[in-house]
């Protein structure tokens, strides 16, 4: 039990809407990354928040954005969905930690996405 | 760039059989690198993790050595269960030396792992 929780656990939608997918963090963790997992494929990075700001993007569109609050928990919001935004969506949380070296994310169990 | 390569699935065993799953990677600097486990249905746990060349991760019975000469990290088990069939994803992440970034992590495509009893 990591203490991530995410919701919903699956979402359907359809083609050229928007949806919002959420986390809530364990209590402590400031940074909060978001993945994005499609079907045998391992997880890619979306981007990551540390204390409510951007700090870090991986080869995702605008379209992708997110939101941290203050009380640890998060969003992550995809406008204008594609068949392709079908997949897994993990958020994943780290505890602070001056040096980063050796840092472990803890990994919600993910919201389910299917595009049609 | 960062990357991870790990061996194709799906790998399967016997019950008590030896596993050996094979990662490389290719990065800047000086990683940490990590072995993921996916159960049926659910989100990621970390399996174990080493943070420097030589380090010896272990939990439940895996292994991994941290190999800087060869870039690589394989996962090894001597006796394998039923309980064991998952997917295994091999990740680095780049140590990163200011508060609060603390890097993504970067996956490999994961190894489907089935044993039989």
């Amino acid at each position: 039990e990591t203490g991530v929780t995410q919701s919903p656990t699956h979402l359907i939608k359809t083609r050229g809407q928007q949806v919002t997918l959420r986390c809530s963090s364990q209590s402590g963790h400031n940074t909060v990354s978001w993945y994005q997992q499609a079907l045998g494929q391992g997880p890619q990075f979306i981007f990551q928040y540390y204390r409510e700001e951007e700090n870090g993007r991986g080869n995702f569109p605008p379209r992708f954005s997110g939101l941290q609050f203050p009380n640890y928990s998060s969003e992550l919001n995809v406008n204008a969905l594609e068949l392709d935004d079908s997949a897994l969506y993990l958020c994943a949380s780290t505890h602070p930690g001056g040096s980063g070296e050796g840092y472990e994310q803890y990994f919600g169990p993910g919201t389910r996405l299917t595009v049609t | 760039g960062n990357s991870v390569t790990q061996m194709e699935g799906p790998v399967t065993l016997s019950e008590e059989a030896f596993l050996t799953i094979n990662c490389t990677y290719t990065a800047t600097g000086y990683p940490s690198l990590f072995w993921y486990v996916q159960y049926p249905g659910e989100g990621l746990q970390l399996l174990l993790k080493a943070t420097k060349a030589d380090d010896k991760g272990s939990n439940k019975g895996f292994e991994a050595t941290y190999r800087k000469e060869t870039t690589s990290f394989h996962l090894e088990k001597g006796s394998v269960q039923v309980s064991d069939s998952a997917v295994y994803f091999c990740a680095l992440a780049r140590n990163m030396n200011y508060g609060g970034s603390q890097g993504n992590l970067i996956f490999g495509k994961g190894t489907k792992l089935s044993v039989k009893p």
